[in-house]
């Protein structure tokens, strides 16, 4: 159980263009999502967190208008880089959190990642 | 600014021996404790998590948690070559939607 997949996995696009990256949980539903953003040899920074109907809450010093998250239903969220630069590049990485919660409330079950590279 | 501290590393340990991890941190309203295993290249896998004060074992790996010390650890026994990987300690936000804070992550090294 607590599977999230995370698609694509790996993307190279042209400075200038968008991005998207969807996240999804399969065997569960996800009230919560949440998005990192992880650069070589550094831990995991949160971007922002997402919520099913409602708007995402950006960490400070995150652009919400380039990073725009919809969170449409229980298990999808898609997390778009918009007019991506050379700078966004860089390995992006979803969790999820059961909205049953299982006494676990706070444990969070990571996608397998998404490596954007912007040439 | 809350804080969770870990050791960089890399921390080193022959095939077969106890390897120690540590982390501390600076929420004393945090309720939830969690270790992620992280391979190069790769997202971060769940391996324990801990809520109240004390040890609590699951196969090869023991979670300490001291809330009085703000100190939780992670202890391996009979470390594999495959433990080799970097691990993440995170910390749950009181009151914050579920929201984690990641340490900067232990490197550890199985040497055969």
């Amino acid at each position: 159980g607590a599977v999230v997949s995370q698609h694509p996995s790996r993307v190279i696009c042209k400075s200038g263009t968008s991005v998207k990256i969807e996240c999804r949980s399969l065997d569960f539903q996800a009230t919560t999502m949440f998005w990192y953003r992880q650069f070589p040899k550094q831990s995991l920074m949160l971007m922002a967190t997402s919520n099913e109907g409602s708007k995402a809450t950006y960490e400070q010093g995150v652009e919400k208008d380039k990073f725009l998250i919809n969170h449409a239903s229980l298990t999808l969220s898609t997390l778009t880089v918009t007019s991506a630069h050379p700078e966004d590049s860089s390995f992006y990485i979803c969790s999820a959190r059961d909205a049953l919660g299982t006494g676990s409330y706070n444990e969070q079950f990571f996608g397998p990642g998404t490596r954007l590279t912007v040439l | 600014q809350k804080e969770v501290e870990q050791n960089s590393g890399p921390l080193s340990v022959p095939e077969g021996a106890i390897a120690s991890l540590n982390c501390t941190y600076s929420d004393r309203g945090s309720q939830s404790f969690f270790w992620y295993r992280q391979y190069s290249g790769k997202s971060p896998e769940l391996i324990m998590s801990i809520y109240s004060n004390g040890d609590k074992e699951d196969g090869r790996f023991t979670a300490q948690l001291n809330k009085a010390s703000q100190y939780v650890s992670l202890l391996i026994r009979d470390s594999q070559p495959s433990d080799s990987a970097t691990y993440l300690c995170a910390v749950g936000l009181g009151n914050q939607g579920g929201k984690l804070i990641f340490g900067q992550g232990t490197e550890l090294s199985v040497k055969p």
